[in-house]
């Protein structure tokens, strides 16, 4: 077990440009999950995958925000026209189960993402 | 979206001390979870508490959920440097929802 790793761990982009970040899960996972964490915060619920279907979206994530879990397995998230306010650290998580209540999540160590 | 409150935001202390932090809510949570993040890293559980009223100790860390699950704490014992690093707690935000809501996080250093 290898633990949940993403890449790249840090990304820096001019403003407008177009971003993607990988995440592979912990193998046999089927639930993956986004965040995202700016500085003095706590991680903020982006998206949730349970195999390829992606069941629930943050209200607050804005349509410039896809991603995709085509197989199942490794995970994407794209931001497109980038803007400084997306500068923040994008974590990835996965579990395994049935994904209601007292789940364990196991955190990637994140992409850290600085928009100029 | 239930809102977890934590406090304090940052806190230091001497090696050897003891300290609480604390997770408020005016939500009833069917279960909560507390996670330390180091810089640099994604968070890792320590605990999840499921009981009004329950108690887990963790080496020196006990964690207790409130009689009525709308808050909880955290108690360290003879803090050491090691466990400096940002304590988040977090619920799944409802009946339904895989959406798991974190507080900001309280910020503790221990110094030698």
């Amino acid at each position: 077990d290898t633990g949940v790793s993403q890449d790249p761990r840090h990304k820096i982009t001019k403003r407008g440009q177009n971003v993607t970040f990988r995440c592979d899960p912990i193998s046999e996972h089927n639930r993956l999950y986004w965040y995202r964490q700016t500085l003095g915060q706590g991680p903020e619920f982006l998206t949730y995958f349970q195999n390829e279907a992606q069941l629930e979206k943050s209200r607050l994530l804005s349509d410039r925000f896809s991603a995709e879990r085509p197989k199942g397995s490794f995970s994407t998230l794209e931001i497109q026209r980038t803007e400084q306010g997306d500068s923040a650290m994008y974590l990835c998580a996965s579990a395994s189960g049935t994904g209601k209540g007292a789940d364990t999540q196991y955190f990637g160590p994140g992409t850290r993402l600085t928009v100029l | 979206t239930q809102l977890l409150e934590q406090s304090p935001q940052f806190l230091s202390i001497q090696e050897g001390e003891n300290l609480t932090v604390y997770c408020n809510s005016s939500s009833v949570f069917s279960s909560l979870q507390w996670y330390r993040q180091e810089p640099g890293e994604g968070p890792v559980l320590l605990v999840t508490v499921v009981t009004g009223g329950e108690v887990k100790k963790l080496k020196r860390l006990t964690f207790q959920f409130g009689d009525a699950r709308k808050d909880s704490s955290l108690h360290i014992t003879a803090a050491q440097p090691g466990d400096t690093g940002l304590y988040l707690c977090a619920a799944y935000s409802g009946a339904g929802s895989y959406q798991l809501t974190f507080g900001k996080g309280t910020k503790l250093s221990v110094i030698p």
